[in-house]
Parts: C-alpha cells; sequence; structure tokens
C-alpha cells in the first residue's frame, strides 16, 4: 500500500529537549516537504527535499533542520524546541514534476506536538 | 509570491442540501489548484485538481469544483452533502514551473458541519 509514514503520533516534550519526528515513504518519490498546520493559518511549509541531499527551507523554517540521506527518508529535527513550536505536522511526498505539471502530494497521518 | 484565501472558516448545511466552499487564489502565470480534506485524527487525502482545459473539475466522493480564471475562484461543490462530509477542507495552489518543484500553498482551511 503506497503510504507516508510519521512517527510518533503524539509526543509531548519539554522546552529545549532535542526531538526527531520521522517520515518515510514507500513510493520513490523525489519530492518532500514537511508543513506545520495551526489554526486558521492553514499548513505552512517548513523545509523541503527535491531529492536525496537536496534540502532548502520552505516559509517557516526558524527552529526545524531536517536532512535527506536517503529518498525514502525525510526526519524533522527541532534542536531546541521552544511552546511556539506547538502544533500540528505533516510530512508529504510527491513525485518531481520533470514536465512542469503538477501531481497529488500524500500526507502522512501527522504528528501532534506538545513543547511544554 | 502565490496565496490562497477561504474566506468561510465554518459552512454549515442540512444533509442533502447543496454544499459550496469557496477559494480565491493568487499566483503569478498558470496555477495548480488542488482540495484536500481531513477528517478528524487523519492526514490530508486528495479530494481534485485542476491543471488545464475543463473549468468544471469532477474529484472523489462526488465532489466538483470550478475554476474561474477571471474571478481567481476555485470553489468546491458537492450537489447532496451527506452527513460524512462533515471534515476541515482546506484550497491549494502550486505554481507552474519545475523550479517550485510541488510546493503547495494552504488556506487557512473551512470546517463543514452538514447536519442530519
Amino acid at each position: 500500500e503506497a503510504q507516508v509514514t510519521q512517527n510518533p503520533r503524539y509526543l509531548i516534550t519539554v522546552t529545549g529537549k532535542k526531538l526527531t519526528v520521522t517520515c518515510s515513504q514507500n513510493m520513490n518519490h523525489e519530492y518532500m516537504s514537511w508543513y506545520r498546520q495551526d489554526p486558521g493559518l492553514g499548513l505552512r511549509q517548513i523545509y523541503y527535499s527535491m531529492n536525496v541531499e537536496a534540502t532548502d527551507k520552505g516559509d517557516v523554517p526558524e527552529g526545524y533542520k531536517v536532512s535527506r540521506k536517503e529518498k525514502r527518508n525525510f526526519p524533522l529535527i527541532l534542536e531546541s524546541p521552544s511552546p511556539n513550536q506547538t502544533s500540528l505536522y505533516f510530512c508529504a511526498s510527491s513525485p518531481y514534476p520533470r514536465t512542469g505539471v503538477r501531481t497529488e502530494a500524500f500526507f502522512g497521518q501527522g504528528t501532534r506536538l506538545t513543547v511544554v | 509570491a502565490q496565496s490562497v484565501a477561504q474566506p468561510e472558516d465554518q459552512v454549515n448545511v442540512a444533509e442533502g442540501n447543496p454544499l459550496t466552499v469557496k477559494c480565491t487564489y493568487s499566483v503569478s502565470g498558470n496555477p495548480y489548484l488542488f482540495w484536500y480534506v481531513q477528517y478528524p485524527n487523519r492526514g490530508l487525502q486528495f479530494l481534485l485538481k485542476y491543471i488545464t482545459g475543463d473549468n468544471l473539475v469532477k474529484g472523489s466522493y462526488g465532489f466538483e469544483a470550478e475554476f474561474n480564471k477571471s474571478q481567481t475562484s476555485f470553489h468546491l461543490k458537492k450537489p447532496s452533502a451527506l452527513v460524512s462530509d462533515s471534515a476541515l477542507y482546506f484550497c491549494a495552489v502550486s505554481p507552474e514551473g519545475k523550479a517550485a518543484g510541488n510546493k503547495l500553498t494552504f488556506g487557512g482551511g473551512t470546517r463543514v458541519l452538514v447536519k442530519p
């Protein structure tokens, strides 16, 4: 079954304690990205990756890091979490639009993070 | 930069009545437009997309959307709403061109409540 898998689904942590949210896709997609969802703001892109070892900042990258060492995995790292990073996080993947034509993205089930 | 507006935070409709969720967008060049739905504790699910061609796009679960270039709108519609359509709906836009990859810019979301 084609899917994007995020772990953990729920996480409560304390300010300053480093954490990693994992994301894995089994569709051989080149493009992966992380979004955070906040009420009234929709989803905003944090970081994206067009392929292995190719990552770049999205609209709200401050306080986050990512890596793309393998095509299937795209972990999100919070080196020193703060309460304003309390949010619902989604990983998404899609094929790279070689011809410029967009395809739909596949989303993980989300990670609800609370930083106290 | 692209943007999406969903002017209604919530739409209430009686079961069996028509459902419309509004979306307007701003983007340079030709837009790629998407609708996603989010059920409680779930990730986003793709409903439909406009790439090019017919202005009326049909998608999953009986939903359709009408692209109107002059009004820069992409409203989501369903002729007869079901209680099970109650969810959070997101409109998203992606600009043309390979440089943008598959980045999606989302609206703030519209909660749909269908009452029996």
